[in-house]
This record gives structure tokens, sequence and C-alpha cells, in this order.
């Protein structure tokens, strides 16, 4: 069974629309988050939710929004996407902060 | 229905071009795709070729189209180790469509 999933897995969209990207987990963790991976492969955090709370906000522009309707689900809604926005979008859960985490499988999010 | 064919595995020595080929159906198809993706990792977009254009060239990597026979191949020069990976040819009817059909993908192996 797969622990951490994303849909969708790739997102090829044109600037100005605004998109969603889906998370769910069957983990049982309290703890979810949205990571960006950029084109140099570096991995950064933007979102922590606890707990459906918000508990990590980055540096992120106001137009990407999570939405955490339960604990087992966070998703990611984009508006007015930008190319700047093309890269990874991996979702991850873990049983707390610092604990261990686990990663789903990235969405491929390109916008052209 | 749309169907994108590609070979599913191709090994090339170390410094020679490989050539990745891809078929399609879809006649309205406006732009074509290549993605990559590495081990572990989410699929990267490579480059696209608008379908008014036969030839697209970016450092190492050339594109072909030939519309007429709904032909697409992506030629990487002097190959490296690191272009191992797995290579999604896809195709789209409308700009920024994130509907996309992708192929099986090519896996790329390189023998030293």
């Amino acid at each position: 069974d797969t622990a951490v999933s994303q849909t969708p897995k790739y997102l090829v969209t044109q600037m100005g629309n605004d998109k969603s990207i889906k998370c769910e987990q069957n983990l049982g963790h309290d703890t979810m988050y949205w990571y960006k991976q950029d084109s140099k492969k570096f991995l950064k955090i933007m979102f922590s939710y606890n707990n459906k709370e918000l508990i990590i906000n980055e540096t992120v522009p106001n137009r990407f929004s999570p939405k955490s309707p339960d604990k087992a689900h966070l998703n990611l809604h984009i508006n007015s996407l930008e190319l700047g926005d093309s890269a990874v979008y991996f979702c991850a859960s873990s049983q707390g902060t610092g604990s261990e985490l686990f990663f789903g499988s990235g969405t491929q999010l390109s916008v052209l | 229905g749309e169907d994108v064919e590609q070979s599913l595995f191709l090994s090339v020595r170390e410094g020679d071009s490989s050539v990745i080929n891809c078929t399609y159906t879809d006649s309205s198809s406006t732009y074509l795709y290549w993605y990559k993706q590495e081990p572990g990792a989410g699929l990267q977009l490579l480059t696209y070729i608008f379908s008014n254009m036969d030839m697209k060239q970016d450092q190492r990597l050339t594109v072909l189209l030939n519309k007429k026979d709904k032909h697409l191949s992506l030629r990487i020069a002097d190959t490296q180790t690191g272009d191992s990976a797995i290579y999604f040819c896809a195709e789209g009817d409308n700009f920024g469509n994130e509907k996309l059909t992708f192929g099986t993908g090519t896996r790329l192996t390189i023998i030293p």
C-alpha cells in the first residue's frame, strides 16, 4: 500500500492558471508537509501542518494556499501560476516534527 | 484515442550519441515534450517543441519532429553516465494543456 500518495504525478499548465495538488497519507501521522524541489534539486520546505493546523509557513507567495480537510490530507492550491513555480512538489508526513519523514513520489509541475 | 509509443530500453556506450524515438497518433498534437526521470525522482521537463517546428537544439539535446510521420526523436550527444534515466515522450493538443498523453518511457542505460 502507498504510504504517501500525491496526485497528479505530472502537471503541465500555462502561466496564470490556478491548479491544485492533492496529498493523502495512510500512516496515521499527525504532521504533513509540502516541499518544493527546485531546478537545482534543492528541497525546501514550504508548509507544515499538524492536526490540520498550520505550523510552518516559509516565505512562500500568497498564491500558494495549503488546505487540510483532515489530518490525513494536505492539498496545495496555487493561484496565478508563474514560470518560477515550475518544480517538483513533494508531500511528506511524519509522526510529529523531528520524526522521520515519509515522502510521496512527487508532482512534476511545469509552467509554460 | 491518443497513443504515444516508445521503445522500452536503450543501451549506449559512454561518449556515443543516444537517439530515443517516439511515435504518436494524435494529428492535432500541438506540443510535444521530452521528460527525464532519474531513479527515485519525479519527472523533469527536458525540452519541448512546437508542432510547426521540425528541429530544436539545446546544448547536447536535439529534438527532431517529423509531423507527417508523427515521429519525434531525442538525440543526446556525447552521452554521459548522468544521462541514465527514463525518458518520456508526451504530446498535448493545447498550449499548457495538462491533459498530456505520455509514452511508456525509454530506459536509457549507459555502458562504460
